[in-house]
């Protein structure tokens, strides 16, 4: 398996507030992602990075924002939780980013925003 | 602009029979597709995944899928279901484009398999 670790696994949170989930990797890939499945809808790409500092927005990106400082690193944020951000998140990573090259998924973080 | 349309949120069989599970995709270039599986719980693991080489494409626990351009789809059968196929299945398309790629996959919504005994 994909060394792709992402914490918290579960989290419950209150509208308004903010909420940092982070993925981390050990494969050193180039490129992760962010991801949100919910039912019916499949998943759909939040924002994604394609190196340090580098990063670039997805179809849903509203209400999100990312950052990587460090290869190993990226960090999700929602700046003032909706209960419309109620999800499973998933983060991914490939190298070299190439269209063809698989994505990796960690296993995932239940968020419930109230 | 790629697109992906799974055939049937729900598919039941029984233990033993054919599994097919129906993938169409929309593309304007030579795309890429990938099938994921996801069990209860967890990530998303590749199934297997179409990049020109084969039309036929073999993955893993039994499953293979094949690519024909002129129906544009690319569906995922298996001879004989076990038990422990029961999941969810993605198919996905990589968005992909002559100008290049950021490597980000488009993904259908998805179809729950169930198998029963």
């Amino acid at each position: 398996d994909a060394g792709i670790t992402q914490s918290p696994r579960h989290k419950v949170t209150e509208t308004g507030t903010p909420v940092t989930l982070r993925c981390h990797q050990t494969e050193n890939h180039r490129y992760m992602y962010w991801y949100r499945q919910d039912p019916g809808h499949g998943l759909r790409l939040i924002h994604y990075s394609y190196g340090v500092k580098d990063t670039d927005k997805g179809e849903v990106s509203d209400g999100y924002s990312v950052s990587r400082s460090k290869t190993e690193d990226f960090l999700l944020t929602l700046e003032s939780a909706t209960s419309s951000q109620t999800s499973v998140y998933f983060c991914a990573i490939s190298e070299p980013g190439l269209a063809e090259e698989t994505q990796y998924f960690g296993p995932g973080t239940r968020l419930l925003v109230l | 602009a790629q697109s992906v349309t799974q055939l049937g949120s729900h598919v039941s069989v029984s233990e033993g029979a054919l599994v097919l599970l129906r993938c169409n995709y929309s593309s304007s270039v030579p795309p890429y597709l990938f099938w994921y599986v996801q069990y209860p719980n967890q990530g998303l693991q590749l199934l297997l995944k179409y990049t020109s080489a084969a039309t036929l494409v073999k993955g893993i626990n039994g499953f293979e899928a094949e690519f024909k351009k002129s129906e544009t789809s690319f569906h995922l059968t298996k001879p004989s279901a076990h038990m422990s196929d029961a999941a969810e299945y993605f198919c996905a398309v990589s968005a992909m484009n002559y100008g290049g790629s950021q490597g980000n996959l488009i993904f259908g919504k998805g179809t729950k398999l169930s198998v029963k005994p």
